[in-house]
Order: C-alpha cells, then sequence, then structure tokens
C-alpha cells in the first residue's frame, strides 16, 4: 500500500536559520500533499498543501516542492521563530472521492533561541 | 471548537472492557476518518466513512469498529481485542473533493 516516509524526526535550528523537512511517497498516482503542524497538546493543523500539477507554493515564510519523478516533496521554513516550534507531518493522497491521506511519521521542530 | 468535536479528552479503560469515543462534526462534511497517534509512528488510519451507512477499514483496523448512522456522527469502539489501546486517537473530517482536513481536539486512552 501507499507509504510515506518523513526526514528527519528531530530537528534543532537556531532561532532566525531555516528549516527543511523531506518527504518521501511510494503510490505514483498520488498528487495531493498536505503539510500539518501540532503543536504540544493539540490537534494537526494544515499549514500549507500543493497538488501535482505545482512544482512550487509558498506562504510567507513557508513553502513547499515537489518532485514528481523523483516521489519527494519538502517543507522549507525561513526565519524561522519560536512559534515554529511543533511536530510536522507530511502526507500524500489520490485526487479521487474514494481516496485517504497517508501520514508521514512527523518530524519535531525545536527552534532555539 | 473546530466544528468537529471529540469526548471525552482523556478516558480510562480496565482490561477487557469495551469503550466509545465521540465525534461529532457540524461542518457539513460527508468524510469522517479516524487516526491513532503513538510517539515517533505519525497518525496511523483505524477507519474512515466516504459517506452515510458506509466505512472501511484503514491500516489498523484490528480491535476497533465504527458506524456511521448520521453524517454527523463517527463514534469508534475500542475493544477488548485490541491489545495495546493506550494512545491519542484524533477524528477528522473533509470534504471528500478537497481532501484537508479539519481534526478534533482529541481523545487520550489509557489503559489501567
Amino acid at each position: 500500500g501507499e507509504n510515506v516516509e518523513q526526514h528527519p524526526s528531530t530537528l534543532s535550528v537556531q532561532e532566525g536559520d531555516s528549516a527543511v523537512i523531506k518527504c518521501t511517497y511510494s503510490d505514483s498516482a498520488s498528487n495531493y500533499f498536505p503539510w500539518y503542524k501540532q503543536e504540544l497538546g493539540k490537534r494537526p493543523q494544515l499549514i500549507i498543501d500543493i497538488r501535482s500539477n505545482v512544482g512550487e507554493k509558498k506562504d510567507q515564510r513557508i513553502a513547499v516542492t515537489l518532485n514528481k519523478t523523483a516521489k519527494h516533496f519538502s517543507l522549507h521554513i525561513t526565519e524561522t521563530q519560536p512559534e515554529d516550534s511543533a511536530v510536522y507531518f507530511c502526507a500524500a493522497s489520490r485526487d479521487s472521492s474514494a481516496s485517504k491521506i497517508i501520514f508521514g511519521s512527523g518530524t519535531r521542530l525545536s527552534i532555539r533561541p | 471548537d473546530g466544528g468537529i468535536t471529540q469526548s471525552p479528552k482523556y478516558l480510562f479503560r480496565k482490561e477487557g472492557q469495551n469503550v466509545t469515543l465521540s465525534c461529532e462534526q457540524n461542518l457539513n462534511h460527508d468524510a469522517m476518518y479516524w487516526y491513532r497517534q503513538d510517539p515517533g509512528q505519525g497518525l496511523r488510519l483505524i477507519y474512515y466513512s466516504q459517506i452515510v451507512n458506509d466505512f472501511q477499514k484503514g491500516d489498523i483496523a484490528e480491535g476497533y469498529s465504527v458506524s456511521r448512522e448520521k453524517k454527523e456522527s463517527f463514534p469508534l469502539t475500542v475493544t477488548s481485542a485490541q491489545k495495546n489501546p493506550t494512545a491519542f486517537y484524533l477524528c477528522a473530517s473533509s470534504i471528500v473533493s478537497e481532501h484537508g482536513y479539519t481534526f478534533g481536539s482529541g481523545t487520550r486512552l489509557t489503559v489501567v
């Protein structure tokens, strides 16, 4: 079945530096790739998503890139701030009414002051 | 609470008991999902439902059961057959054609 692998599992960066989280997927039919942020004790929330007809998408300090050929996609956070500390999940799904989202195992991002 | 409500927030179960976790949404979403979250393992899909009176097994359905008698409600029963039920359970809903999930705030189940 579909598998999504996510790396690294933990990441610590200095405040103001950039953070990059990488994911690979196995199902070549996947064409929707959301990213979720889960702060401690809270529910996951969608922060950005990308569809397979787009190679890159940006929203302020957050960007996601997609390489369909290599079946990998990445989350980039620039100018990191303390409030970026959280667990981030990548995910993938097919764009059909019977689809379901498969999540990666998560990356715990810590921002050092 | 974001339109999707899970209750209770904390639940304790004795060995051999069945317990039911509630998930209710008022977002008019067709699809609803149950995920289990364990440390270091991300979110694993237990069951999902795209329409009333229909549901599908996810990756780890053994020891769990669900029902979808109403569009708004998708309760999850953790049965005594689930050998390691202690976990954080998240319910989500979505518009089928749009995929973006809205998550509930979760139920933390502990076996005592």
